[in-house]
């Protein structure tokens, strides 16, 4: 079976500019999770959608935004990049939308690496 | 600001010896503590998860060690080989009934395993 699917695996844009990352949950997982891991550091939570509503958000700036498709994939859109917003990108998919259980385990993908200068 | 400290920074050990990397957590709300692991280019992996209902988990060469009342919880690879070398985070949430897959992780800690 397919894991999690990030598209594009890497890009680079300049400040000011607009990026659009995209995710495949693994088949029948309904709740997708953003995070950002910067070089050196842990994962940090942006979004959480669940069966198509936002569940969850972090301590992130209203120029990060994201939404969740009928079929449960998902983008995560970031307006107006700064430097500081280069980092690596992970999209992690669950069946449900607590990792309390054993079914919300979270699955990460490989993450898009997003360089901005 | 709810937060988990992670330590150490990295680590090498010798093969066949125990690695133990150890985490603190301050919100007495998190009941779910995971371990993942992550190699280069890779993402996050879930190594093993703890609840704060029991001190001790065992899976494999891996165990959770938790202490509620110090508020740390620690990762111990038995019999460390060249391939557990990786990147260790450890994290936490509020899992029971909060509907969501907020993870707080910790800083990391590189691991390094010497033939």
């Amino acid at each position: 079976d397919a894991g999690v699917t990030q598209s594009p695996t890497h890009l680079i844009k300049t400040r000011g500019q607009h990026v659009t990352l995209r995710c495949s949950p693994i088949s029948g997982h309904k709740s997708v999770s953003w995070y950002q891991q910067v070089l050196g550091q842990g994962p940090q939570f942006i979004f959480q959608y669940y069966e198509k509503e936002e569940r969850g958000r972090g301590n992130f700036p209203d120029r990060f935004s994201a939404r969740q498709f009928p079929n449960y994939s998902s983008e995560l859109n970031v307006n107006a990049l700064l430097l500081g917003d280069s980092a690596l990108y992970l999209c992690a998919s669950s069946l449900r939308d607590s990792p309390y259980s054993n079914t919300g385990e979270l699955f990460f993908g490989e993450g898009s690496r997003l360089t901005v200068l | 600001q709810q937060q988990v400290k992670q330590s150490p920074q990295s680590l090498i050990v010798q093969k066949g010896g125990i690695s133990i990397i150890n985490c603190a957590y301050e919100n007495t709300a998190f009941d779910y503590f995971p371990w993942y692991q992550q190699f280069p280019g890779k993402g996050p992996a879930l190594l093993i998860a703890i609840r704060p209902d029991v001190s001790e988990k065992k899976e494999g060469r891996f165990t959770i060690s938790f202490n509620k009342s110090a508020k740390q919880f620690s990762l111990h690879i038995m019999d460390s080989q060249p391939g557990d070398s990786a990147t260790y985070f450890c994290a936490a949430s509020k899992g029971y009934g909060g509907a969501t897959n907020k993870l707080i992780f910790g800083t990391g800690t590189l691991l390094a395993v010497q033939p």
